[in-house]
């Protein structure tokens, strides 16, 4: 089945400094979505990408769709605490309608 | 409220027994998914429904039973429990290709 690999697996950042998170695929997808966890949470759904070099911003969140539709980033500008959690991207289009998750990265930001 | 929950959201068992694990979603989406969420593996898909009557298997399968006779419900069933089930448990739905998740149900087994 489809699988992506999700880098880094963890990230510490002090607050105010930059994140970025990467999903990679050996295929072509067709969307790709991204997913927040706070710690003790659920995952939570933050987008969707479909178009080859999309590009999307939610306030210091900026999320890239790779002009290939291979990879995706998501980078956040200046840490808060309150970004805290694993961040986890879902290729679309996995042979069917299964929603399969990458790995997560885990990020922790010190204040 | 409009949503999905899952019950109970704590649960220890002791090895060898029956458990079942109750999703139930408001919304009735179509499609349904069972997670375990473990450190290390991020989430991993146990199983997933199309529709009523619509089961498949997803990448973890092996020890879990599902059924799905109605579309609201998608109980997870662990026929005889293993300490290497000891997981959180999630269950979403998903409308076009956004999921949507419960809270989880921490099981434990002993």
């Amino acid at each position: 089945g489809q699988q992506v690999m999700q880098i880094p697996q963890y990230q510490h950042v002090q607050e105010g400094e930059d994140f970025t998170t990467y999903c990679n695929s050996s295929t072509t997808l067709s969307n790709i979505q991204w997913y927040k966890q706070r710690p003790g949470g659920h995952p939570v759904f933050l987008i969707q990408l479909v178009k080859s070099g999309e590009v999307k911003k939610q306030k210091r969140l900026t999320f890239q769709f790779g002009e290939a539709k291979k990879n995706s980033s998501l980078h956040i500008t200046a840490t808060q605490t309150t970004d805290v959690g694993t961040y986890f991207c879902a290729p679309g289009n996995t042979g069917g309608f299964k929603t399969i998750f990458g790995a997560g990265t885990r990020l922790f930001v010190k204040a | 409220d409009a949503g999905i929950t899952q019950s109970p959201r704590y649960k220890i068992t002791e090895t060898g027994r029956q458990v079942t694990l109750m999703c139930h979603q408001t919304w009735s989406h179509s499609y349904m998914f069972w997670y375990r969420q473990d450190l290390g593996h991020g989430l991993r898909l146990i199983y997933y429904s199309a529709a009523a009557d619509i089961t498949d298997k997803g990448e973890v399968p092996d020890g879990y039973v599902v059924s799905r006779s109605k579309t609201e419900n998608f109980p997870l069933t662990l026929e005889s429990a293993t300490r290497s089930q000891t997981s959180v448990y999630f269950c979403a739905s998903r409308r076009d290709t956004e999921a949507f998740f419960g809270q989880g149900t921490r099981l434990t087994v002993v």
